[in-house]
């Protein structure tokens, strides 16, 4: 059972916005810990995609964005692409359990 | 740039202990958090525990009285020794720098298999 929570998938046709959720709680976003995206390509490493809520490392392109708001946070991917088919994981760090968590993770479909 | 890169078995006998290094190459294990991350077969990331560049270490409470981190500045690596292994420790293993609570970059992840 995971910390944070996200919708186990998402589809959507090319050119359409998707969005993934990250639910938490008051011990860890809710309680201001910032919110870092990843993708995970099949059989690749996750790589770092949104940092620190809605921050994009060099290279991303602005199609991806992100927002936090209480105790979630999200993910919209914009200007859906074939080679934006992947697994999508948040990650925070929780107070509770000393340590960081990751959400169960999201996979994109595109249709 | 910063590049990590995992090695050791990829086959652990139940109730032994799995071993892995994580090779730091392009910069310094100073003045950086670095951290072991699992994912087991078709299912999601757990993170496993990290270590400072001083050598104080935080563990996952799952895993706590399981796991030691390790660090070999000399050398840049960090290590991973997690104990008395069953099938549910099988999973691929990856090494990643913690950057203000964010993992960037990690390496490529190294699968490791616990069976007889």
């Amino acid at each position: 059972q995971s910390v944070l929570t996200q919708p186990p998938s998402v589809s959507g046709a090319p050119g359409q916005r998707v969005t993934i959720s990250c639910t938490g709680s008051s011990s860890n976003i809710g309680a201001g810990y910032d919110v870092h995206w990843y993708r995970q390509l099949p059989g690749t490493a996750p790589k770092l995609l949104i940092h620190s809520n809605n921050n994009r490392p060099s290279g991303v392109p602005d199609r991806f964005s992100g927002s936090k708001s209480g105790t979630s946070a999200s993910l919209a991917i914009t200007g859906l692409q074939a080679e934006d088919e992947a697994d999508y994981y948040c990650q925070s760090y929780d107070s509770s359990l000393s340590g960081y968590v990751f959400g169960p993770g999201t996979k994109v479909t595109v249709l | 740039q910063v590049q990590l890169q995992e090695s050791g078995p990829g086959l652990v006998k139940p109730s032994e202990t799995l071993s892995l290094t994580c090779t730091v190459s392009g910069g310094s294990i100073s003045p950086y958090y670095w951290s072991w991350i699992r994912q087991p077969p078709g299912m999601g990331l757990e993170w496993i525990g990290d270590i400072f560049y001083t050598g104080s270490t935080s563990y996952n409470p799952s895993l706590r009285s399981r796991v030691i981190i390790s660090l070999d500045t000399s050398k840049n690596q960090f290590s991973l020794k997690l104990s008395s292994v069953t099938a549910a420790d099988t999973a691929v293993y990856s090494c990643a720098r913690v950057d203000w609570g964010r993992f960037d970059p990690w390496g490529q992840g190294t699968r490791v298999t616990v069976s007889s």
